[in-house]
C-alpha cells in the first residue's frame, strides 16, 4: 500500500465549476499537508499549505485536512481554465522533512 | 525571487554513459532533493541532503549517487545510465526542519532520455 494515494484522473470541468481534489495517506505521523501545481513542462510550485488539521483559504483555493480520516482536500471555486494543470498532495512528518507525494491529478477545465 | 535551477532541460544519453545532472539554489536553504517522475508513480524521492556532504537515500537511489560539496549545489550522478533511467528528473530545495517551514521549491526539471 502506497503511503499517499491519490486519484490520477484525468478530471474534467466545465469552467465556473467547483473541483474537489482529495489524496488519502497511511502514516498518522504527518503533520505537514501540501499541494502542488503543476503545469505541462514545468516544475511544481506551491499552491496551500497547512499544518495540522483544519481549512485553509487562499482567493478560490480550500484546503481541508482531517487527520482523523487521514484525508485531503482541495478545492477550486469557480475554476478558470488557467487552472488546467497537474495538481500533487505532499505530506511530510515533523521528525524529517522528506515529502512524500501523491500520483497527481490531472485537471482539465473547459471553457 | 527563490531559484533552483538545473542544468538542462533536455538531455538525451547512451546507455552505459556517466551522466550529471547539476541543480543551483540561491536560497541559502539546507535541504536539497532529487526526485524522478514518472506517469502513473508520481514524483518519487531519489536521494536528499540536509547539510553539505550529507545524504540520505530517498525510495529508489539504486543507479544513482550524489554529491553536495557546497551549500547551493546538489547534484545527481547516474554512473552508467541504462533505458529504464530515462525519466523526468526533479531538484528542490527547502529550509530545514527547524525553521518550521517544509516548503520545497523546484526546479523546472531536467527530461533525461537514455537511449
Amino acid at each position: 500500500q502506497k503511503e499517499v494515494e491519490q486519484d490520477p484522473g484525468p478530471l474534467s470541468v466545465p469552467e465556473g465549476a467547483i473541483v474537489s481534489l482529495n489524496c488519502t495517506y497511511s502514516n498518522s505521523a504527518f503533520q505537514y499537508f501540501m499541494w502542488y501545481r503543476q503545469y505541462s513542462r514545468k516544475g511544481p510550485e506551491l499552491l496551500m499549505y497547512t499544518y495540522s488539521s483544519g481549512n485553509k483559504e487562499d482567493g478560490r483555493f480550500t484546503a481541508q485536512v482531517d487527520k482523523s480520516s487521514k484525508y485531503i482536500s482541495l478545492f477550486i471555486r469557480d475554476s478558470q481554465p488557467s487552472d488546467s494543470a497537474t495538481y500533487l498532495c505532499a505530506m511530510s512528518a515533523s521528525a524529517t522533512n522528506k515529502l512524500i507525494f501523491g500520483t497527481g491529478t490531472l485537471l482539465a477545465v473547459q471553457p | 525571487d527563490v531559484k533552483v535551477t538545473q542544468s538542462s532541460r533536455y538531455l538525451v544519453k547512451r546507455t552505459g554513459e556517466k551522466v550529471f545532472l547539476e541543480c543551483v539554489q540561491d536560497m541559502d536553504h539546507e535541504n536539497m532533493f532529487w526526485y524522478r517522475q514518472d506517469p502513473g508513480l508520481g514524483l518519487r524521492l531519489i536521494y536528499f541532503s540536509y547539510d553539505v556532504k550529507m545524504k540520505e537515500k530517498g525510495d529508489i537511489p539504486e543507479g544513482y549517487s550524489v554529491s553536495r560539496e557546497k551549500k547551493e549545489r546538489f547534484s545527481l550522478i547516474l554512473e552508467s545510465a541504462s533505458t529504464n533511467q530515462t525519466s523526468m528528473y526533479l531538484c528542490a530545495s527547502s529550509l530545514s526542519q527547524g525553521a518550521g517551514d517544509t516548503e520545497a521549491f523546484f526546479g523546472q526539471g531536467t527530461r533525461l532520455t537514455v537511449v
